[in-house]
């Protein structure tokens, strides 16, 4: 059984940083692209960032770049979102999600997801 | 503003037929398929179709998705009180590099 486990949440400061950690099982995890998407409190889903299984190739959302960092440990099953800078507008549960497709190709979805991790960004 | 535009809401009587649609352009839809996602309340997103009307093992065939040029639609028919969640359709977008939502579609069972 396919499962993603976020965890790294929490409460912190404005300018301050976090990492976001998710363990997967019940797959090679190593195969796949692995993406993080968040949702703000009471609002729509935000792609925030995609690598693909051999960390070759990285992309970020516009709102996150620079101040967030993906990566992954193919050794651990794991996949990272490290967060500096973080402002208010970055509330939000932040889910890992796994990838079926290429990235940048016609067809990229994601078919599992994990149970989301929040993150708080207040004083 | 979400790249993708989807209706912020739509409603149905049980058994009825509803149609959600989504809308974008040739960077995203027009040149990439499309996927839909269901969030029933205070749960993860789950895969609902995938490029365009393809249904994952598990989902009902009273979901089916379609696209026409830079368009796509969410249809369900025999609608259930439990299909009351949220619906978001979303595609991958060449000129941003990354993945476009639509703000999402909260769908009501009266």
């Amino acid at each position: 059984e396919v499962q993603l486990v976020e965890s790294g949440g929490g409460l912190v400061k404005p300018g301050g940083s976090l990492r976001l950690s998710c363990a997967a099982s019940g797959f090679t995890f190593s195969s796949y692209n692995m993406n993080w998407v968040r949702q703000a409190p009471g609002k729509g889903l935000e792609w925030v960032s995609s690598i693909s299984s051999s960390s070759s190739y990285i992309f970020y959302a516009d709102s996150v770049k620079g101040r967030f960092t993906i990566s992954r440990d193919n050794a651990k099953n794991s996949l990272y979102l490290q967060m500096n800078s973080l402002r208010a507008e970055d509330t939000a549960v932040y889910y890992c999600a796994r990838a079926i497709g290429i990235l940048f190709s016609s067809s990229y979805y994601f078919d599992y997801w994990g149970q989301g991790t929040l993150v708080t960004v207040s004083s | 503003q979400s790249v993708l535009t989807q209706p912020s809401s739509a409603s149905g009587t049980p058994g009825q037929r509803v149609t959600i649609s989504c809308s974008g352009s040739s960077s995203n839809i027009g040149s990439n398929t499309v996927n839909w996602y269901q969030q029933l309340p205070g749960t993860a997103p789950k895969l609902l179709i995938y490029s365009n009307n393809q249904r994952p093992s598990g989902v009902p065939d009273r979901f089916s998705g379609s696209k026409s040029g830079t368009s796509a639609s969410l249809a369900i028919s025999g609608l259930q009180s439990e299909d009351e969640a949220d619906y978001y359709c979303a595609a991958w977008d060449d000129s941003l590099n990354g993945v476009v939502f639509g703000g999402g579609t909260k769908l009501t069972v009266v």
